[in-house]
């Protein structure tokens, strides 16, 4: 099965802007999804497909692709916005899906 | 509203057994790909079953042949029967809708809606 690898920790001062990225030989083929998860809460979609927001999704989300890497950017950090983000997407046989290991963000 | 509400956590013995529950609301859970994902108390997202809306079933290698999905249409529900459990299966599982488009980019999907998550915890 594939394999999706984050950076475990990144921070970023407060209005600044930071980018998560992760990386695997499907996102190749499947773009990735994104996923907000706070302390004790149920993981959230905040980005998926080319750069698609849910609604509800503050516009300072935003998605990107090149080749194996996928990138999730947050364009002027808010507090709210320190969590723990994780990739998705099908596997490199279709049938499975993958998670990547998760990037905790902390806001400065 | 759209909804999914787990239930069926608990404790149980390694080698037991254990089934849970995934009740849908505002959409029919038939009619979608639907999901279980797992996760570890401190660790990650772990991606563990998907039925598609035509009956097909997978698996990922942590959970195979232990490990069944299911749905039972009149009841908009989703299940997880969960056979000869381990340590490492204790975790808090999610049930979570697939909605899947295509678009000029081709094919795409996501999670896009998640259950609250029921714990599970396998321990003597």
């Amino acid at each position: 099965s594939s394999e999706l690898t984050q950076d475990p920790a990144v921070s970023v001062a407060l209005g600044q802007t930071v980018r998560i990225t992760c990386q695997g030989d499907s996102l190749r083929s499947y773009y990735a999804s994104w996923y907000q998860q706070k302390p004790g809460q149920a993981p959230v979609l905040v980005i998926y497909g080319k750069n698609n927001r849910p609604s509800g999704i503050p516009d300072r989300f935003s998605g990107s692709s090149s080749g194996n890497t996928a990138s999730l950017t947050i364009t002027g950090a808010q507090a709210e916005d320190e969590a723990d983000y994780y990739c998705n997407s099908r596997d490199s046989s279709g049938n499975l899906w993958v998670f990547g290991g998760g990037t905790k963000l902390t806001v400065l | 509203e759209v909804q999914l509400v787990e239930s069926g956590g608990g404790l149980v013995q390694p080698g037991g057994s254990l089934r849970l529950s995934c009740a849908a609301s505002g959409f029919t859970v038939s009619s979608n790909y639907m999901s279980w994902v797992r996760q570890a108390p401190g660790k990650g997202l772990e991606w563990v079953s998907v039925i598609y809306s035509g009956g097909s079933t997978y698996y990922a290698d942590s959970v195979k042949g232990r490990f069944t999905i299911s749905r039972h249409n009149s009841k908009n529900t989703l299940y997880l029967q969960m056979n000869s459990l381990r340590a490492e299966d204790t975790a808090v599982y999610y049930c979570a809708r697939i909605s899947y488009y295509y678009d000029s980019s081709g094919y795409n999907d996501a999670f896009d809606i998640w259950g609250q998550g029921t714990m599970v915890t396998v321990s003597s």
